[in-house]
């Protein structure tokens, strides 16, 4: 069974630029979670979708970020513009059940220049 | 105060020894724990999820304290590929599903 995948790997752009990244869960799990590693810090949580609805995004920093998940398969996350501070990695996790267990994506590195 | 506390280490031991690290939760609300392990650069992957008391799993235990507001994860007989970071998550079961984590134990088990 393949395992949640997530593109790019590595992106790195300047402050002010428009990034999206993307998610694809393990086929069949509805729940679908975005979390973010900034440099030394824990691993925290972003939102997270039951099939194409957003369930509790209150983990997104500001309203640069926007994630969505059409047809409740793949989801995207966009920031829009850039900052600094967003560089960190980004790692999406599905579940097949919201109180089951998740799985982790390999993450993106995202750097801000 | 951080909902998830550990000790960000690092261990040293060598090979065969057992070693186990804590992990503190802040909300009494929380009902269930998982240990992920993470090497460097890599996602965090599963290792056990405690529910009720505890867990076992080979050379892996996990047991969680309520009372105490911690859980704790032993590692016996410890091998060269254990070294990893090891990461503790808390989760409510009712509402909102997100899981919070602590920021990592590290171990090196060295030969």
């Amino acid at each position: 069974e393949a395992g949640v995948t997530q593109f790019p790997s590595h992106s790195v752009i300047e402050k002010g630029q428009t990034v999206t990244l993307r998610c694809d869960p393990i086929s069949g799990h509805d729940n679908l979670y975005w979390y973010r590693r900034v440099m030394g810090k824990e691993i925290k949580f972003l939102l997270h979708f039951v099939k194409e609805s957003k369930q509790d995004e209150s983990g997104m920093p500001n309203n640069r970020f926007l994630a969505e998940r059409t047809g409740g398969t793949y989801s995207t996350l966009k920031v829009q513009p850039a900052e600094l501070e967003d560089s960190g990695v980004y790692f999406c996790a599905s579940s097949p059940d919201p109180r089951g267990e998740q799985y982790f994506g390999p993450g993106t590195r995202l750097t801000v220049t | 105060r951080k909902e998830v506390e550990q000790d960000p280490g690092p261990f040293n031991v060598p090979e065969g020894a057992t070693v186990a690290f804590n992990c503190t939760y802040s909300n009494s609300a929380s009902q269930s724990f998982f240990w992920y392990r993470q090497d460097c650069r890599k996602e965090p992957k599963l290792l056990m999820s405690v529910y009720s008391s505890g867990n076992e799993d080979g050379r892996f235990t996990a047991q969680l304290n309520r009372a105490s507001q911690y859980i704790s994860l032993l590692i016996r007989d410890s091998k060269l590929s254990d070294s990893a970071t090891y990461l503790c998550a808390a989760r409510m079961n009712t509402g909102f599903q997100k899981l919070v984590f602590g920021t990592g134990t590290r171990l090196l088990v060295s030969p």
